[in-house]
């Protein structure tokens, strides 16, 4: 398995900036997503990174580390929507060859006025 | 972009009887698929791979003879809760394949066993 480590909770204000880190184990890595989760639903795919460097995407951007075991979502100009559990999703070669998503805990955002 | 659809969203049923949640590809040929618990304030935790024409794979502790595991077509998986107790009571989500660029998840499913 991996080894996936994020805050647990994290409050901004509205219209701020805020920065949820993610490490992970290496083992076997081939890439990382980033979900958001609204309570009982599905959770929607926000990015993807498989190369070192950052990715934007509107308001959200991602960056990954391949040898530091290391990305971080980014969310700008914060609404009170973006209220959620953001996981992070490293995607990992198995024993058998094929891709696995392991998620973490999440970190639950809370944006506030 | 692809979808994945996931029946029932939510379902109670009573102990000791068995639930069915199906997961059909509807626009693309899913060969895996994989099947998430989620409790409560916690992760989605991976309890099994199924392979379309093959035996699914079941993450360490999680028993596949309750928890039974079809993929006979390309665009249908099945999940069966056999003999469900309350602590079966969970969100299950299945996704595609992560191979390309996204994994595309099902609506999920709330389970609730009384």
């Amino acid at each position: 398995g991996q080894n996936i480590d994020q805050p647990t909770e994290m409050t901004a204000t509205e219209g701020a900036i805020v920065q949820i880190n993610c490490t992970y184990q290496t083992s076997g890595f081939n890439g990382l997503f980033w979900y958001q989760q609204h309570a009982g639903e599905a959770p929607t795919f926000l990015s993807y990174n498989v190369l070192d460097g950052l990715e934007e995407k509107g308001r959200f951007s991602s960056f990954l580390s391949r040898s530091k075991g290391y990305s971080y979502l980014l969310l700008k100009e914060l609404q009170m929507k973006d209220s959620a559990s953001y996981l992070c999703a490293p995607k990992w070669v198995s024993a058998g060859g094929g891709n696995k998503l392991t998620f973490g805990t999440g970190t639950q955002l809370k944006v506030e006025l | 972009g692809a979808v994945v659809s996931q029946h029932p969203s939510r379902v109670i049923c009573k102990s000791g009887t068995s639930v069915k949640i199906e997961c059909r590809s509807l626009d693309f040929q899913a060969t895996t698929m994989f099947w998430y618990r989620q409790f409560p304030k916690q992760s989605l935790m991976l309890m099994a791979t199924s392979n379309e024409g093959s035996k699914a794979t079941y993450e360490q502790g999680v028993e596949k003879d309750k928890f039974l595991i079809n993929h006979a077509s390309l665009t249908l998986s099945t999940l069966t809760v056999t003999s469900a107790h309350p602590e079966d009571s969970s969100f299950y989500i299945c996704t595609s394949d992560s191979g390309a660029t996204e994994a595309f998840f099902g609506q999920g499913t709330r389970l609730t066993v009384v």
